[in-house]
Formats: structure tokens, sequence, C-alpha cells
């Protein structure tokens, strides 16, 4: 069965980097777009980066455009996310996640928590 | 961007009631529109998408309808562990935008 498995996160200071990975199998890795999807503590879902199935081509919310960026290695089944700069504001939950039938969201991991803090 | 609005934030419901959530989008989604259950402490859980076509595993007493703008979540008669967080979410346009949840809770 499809699984998502995300590492990474951690307190980290303000202004500082961060990398998350995301181990993935029970699909073939290099069919599907996939995401990043945050959570604040307490608060509701943010999506913050997408990439393409073969890395090409990738978007992201405004909230993180140029701080962030999201690449993939299709030979290793695995989705990274590069984070930069960092605020107290990208404290969260992140999320990994496959595409389903549709766009959906359909398929997601337990996530990773990110604390920047002083 | 595409601002999704739902209500109640809150709905309280006894066992065994049904429940209706409903989403408003700011613009026409092309059935594009999907639901998720949260549970506490848990990741999202993908319920409903394409507005109406239940995913895999998802019983059958949940059940998505609407079009355009207006989309609404129906439980029917609610079991202990339907007791959770259900977004909204849109997949029509970039970016990908959720709404703020509406809880149900046990009455």
């Amino acid at each position: 069965q499809v699984q998502l498995v995300e590492s990474g996160g951690g307190v980290v200071q303000p202004g500082k980097s961060l990398r998350l990975s995301c181990a993935t199998s029970g699909f073939t890795f290099n069919l599907y777009a996939m995401h990043w999807v945050r959570q604040s503590p307490g608060k509701g879902l943010e999506w913050v980066t997408v990439i393409s199935f073969n890395g090409n081509d990738k978007f992201y919310a405004d909230s993180v455009k140029g701080r962030f960026t999201i690449s993939r290695d299709n030979s290793k089944n695995t989705l990274f996310l590069h984070m930069n700069r960092l605020r107290a504001e990208d404290t969260a939950i992140y999320y990994c996640v496959r595409v389903g039938v549709e766009e959906e969201f359909g398929y997601w991991g337990q996530g990773t928590l990110v604390t920047v803090s002083s | 961007e595409v601002v999704m609005t739902q209500s109640p934030a809150t709905l309280s419901v006894s066992p065994g009631d049904g429940a209706t959530l409903s989403c408003r989008a700011s613009q026409s989604l092309n059935s594009n529109l999907a639901w998720y259950q949260q549970r506490p402490g848990q990741a999202p859980r993908l319920l409903i998408y394409g507005t109406s076509t239940r995913a895999t595993g998802i019983p059958a007493r949940f059940s998505g309808s609407g079009s355009g703008t207006e989309f609404t979540l129906t439980i029917s008669s609610l079991q202990s562990e339907d007791f959770a967080v259900y977004y909204c979410q849109q997949y029509n346009n970039w970016p990908r935008t959720f709404g703020l949840g509406t809880k149900v809770e046990i009455k």
C-alpha cells in the first residue's frame, strides 16, 4: 500500500535552514506529482508547494516563494523540501502528500513537526 | 486565490443523527472539490473527491454534492469515529486552498 514517511523536522532558529525528506513506497513514484502541505499548531491546512512527476514543474505558495525549494530523487523514491530563511510563522507540521485519482490529495504521510524558535 | 468558506465552524450532533456541512468557493470549481477528515493527532484523510466520489474504503454514510461554488458534505447516522474536523479543498486553481474546517462534536 502507499506509504509516505516524513523526516527531518525539529527545532531551528529563525533565519536558519532545514531540509525535510519524504520516503515513499507502495507505488511508482516517478508517475505522480507530489505536494507538501503544512498545518500550524491548532490551525487549518495550508498548501505549500508541488512538484511534477519528472521534477520539471514546481509551484509555491506566496508565503514560501523564494525561501523554500521542492525537489525529488526518482531513483530513490524520495521527496524533499529545502527550507531557508525560516520564520516563526513557518512553525507547523509538514505533510508529504501524493495526488489521488484526479488532483486531490489522496495520500498523506504522518507529518513532521518544524518549530522555528530562538 | 480561491477563498473557501466553510460553515458552520462547529456542529454539535448526537450519535446516530445526521450532519450537513457546507463549503462555498469564491469562484466556480468545475467539480474539483475534495473533503478531508482529520481526527485529533492524525493526518487528514481523503473522504470525497470530484465533489461526490467517495475515496477507497470510505463508508457510504459519507456523501458529497454540489456544483459551481456551493458544496455539501452529508454524514448520515454519525458514528463515534466520525467526530472530527472536516475540511473542504479546491484543486481547480493554483494555489490549492482549503476551508478553515468544520468541527463536528458530540452533543
